[in-house]
This record gives C-alpha cells, structure tokens and sequence, in this order.
C-alpha cells in the first residue's frame, strides 16, 4: 500500500548546526503535508505544512521543503537547540478533506551539546 | 483554552477484555481523529468523525468502533482485545484555517494488554 518513508531512521547534530531531516512518498495524488515533533510521553506537536502547489515553506526556525518530481520533503531546522530533540515525523494527507493522514515511522534527532 | 484531552491516561487490560478510551476535542473543534500508535512507528489512522458522522475509517478490523457526541467529544471502543493492540492512542482534534489543517493532538492513551 502507499506509504511515508524516511531515509535516516536516527540524526545526531552539534547544538548550533543546522538539521535537515528527509522523508520520501510515494503517492503522486498526495496534496498536502505536515512535519510534527514529538517528545517523550506527548502527542505530536504541529511544525509546519506544505501544499502541494508550494516548493518551500519558512516557519520560525524551519523551512519545508518540497520536490514533487521525486516525490521527497526535508524539513531543515536552523541554530538546533537541545529543545529540539525529538522524533520528528512527516504526515501524508491522500484523501481531499484532510481526514486520513499516513504518518512516516519517524526520525529521531539527538542534538549534542 | 484547554487543549485535547484524553482519559485514561494508562490503562492496563488482558486479552478478550474490551475498552473505551476517550478525547474532548480544542473548544471550537468539531473533527476528531483517532490514531494507534505501535512503540517505535508512526501513527496509524483508525477514525475520523465530523459532526458527530464518520468521514473516515483505517485499515483495523470490526473491533474497533468509536462515536462522537454532540459536544463534538469522542470515545474509541476496541472489544476483544488482542496482544498487539497495545500502543498509544492518540485523539486529534481538527479544523480547516486559512488553508491549514490544524490537527492537534492530545497526550494519547497507554494501553497495555497482557
């Protein structure tokens, strides 16, 4: 079935360093995408999202990336902080009205002092 | 403003039992979704309702089932408990704005089936 991969399961950055996160699809109909954080023992947090009509989106600190050509997303965080720490996911919306969301199996980000 | 509520917080349960698990939705919110997730993946989506109907189902058997009542809160119903449905679930609460989807989610429930 279609499905939201990541190509690095773990990432280790210096605090300071900037971080690039990638996630790759696989559905050509998807038209809209989220990154959430999620720290120990919470739900996912809300980061940032893309439509399919946009290549790039900037938030406070992240930008999303999006290539649909080869159907990939990054999310890059600028000056990581030890805040950042957390698995780090890329959500898929397939269906029109924004009910079914198929979430990657996650990176996780280790921001190293 | 409060934030997704869920309740129980852990819930401890063998196998064959059922359980009901549930979410109040962000005041204002009247989508809810609800989603499993396994240690160590992503969430999975199980349901979404909307005004109270089901706009959504995921890939899980008959045994799970859920509602939503009038003041748009939810429970999840799974009977029949198995050793994998272990997992944390999550509720979200939704709303379309200025063409995002704002999807929270609540601190999810720890289930464990022994």
């Amino acid at each position: 079935g279609e499905s939201v991969g990541l190509h690095l399961p773990t990432l280790s950055v210096q605090e300071g360093d900037n971080s690039i996160i990638n996630c790759a699809y696989s559905n050509s109909a998807s038209d809209y995408f989220i990154w959430y954080k999620q720290e120990s023992g919470k739900g996912p947090q809300f980061i940032i999202d893309i439509r399919s009509n946009m290549d790039k989106r900037q938030g406070q600190r992240v930008t999303v990336l999006l290539n649909k050509t080869v159907k990939h997303l990054s999310l890059q965080i600028a000056a990581t902080q030890p805040g950042d720490s957390a698995v780090y996911f890329c959500a898929e919306n397939i269906r029109n009205y924004g009910q079914n969301f198929v979430f990657g199996p996650g990176t996780r980000l280790s921001v190293l002092p | 403003d409060a934030g997704v509520t869920q309740s129980p917080t852990h819930l401890i349960k063998t196998r064959g039992q059922h359980v009901t698990l549930r979410c109040s939705p962000i005041s204002g919110h009247k989508s809810v979704s609800w989603y499993q997730q396994v240690l160590g993946q992503g969430p999975q989506f199980i349901f979404q309702y909307y005004e109270k109907e089901e706009r959504g189902r995921g890939n899980f058997p008959d045994r799970f089932s859920a509602r939503q009542f009038p003041n748009y809160s939810s429970e999840l119903n799974v009977n029949a408990l198995l050793l994998g449905d272990s997992a944390l679930y999550l509720c979200a609460s939704s709303q379309w704005t200025s063409g995002s989807y704002e999807q929270y989610f609540g601190p999810g429930t720890r289930l464990t089936v022994t």
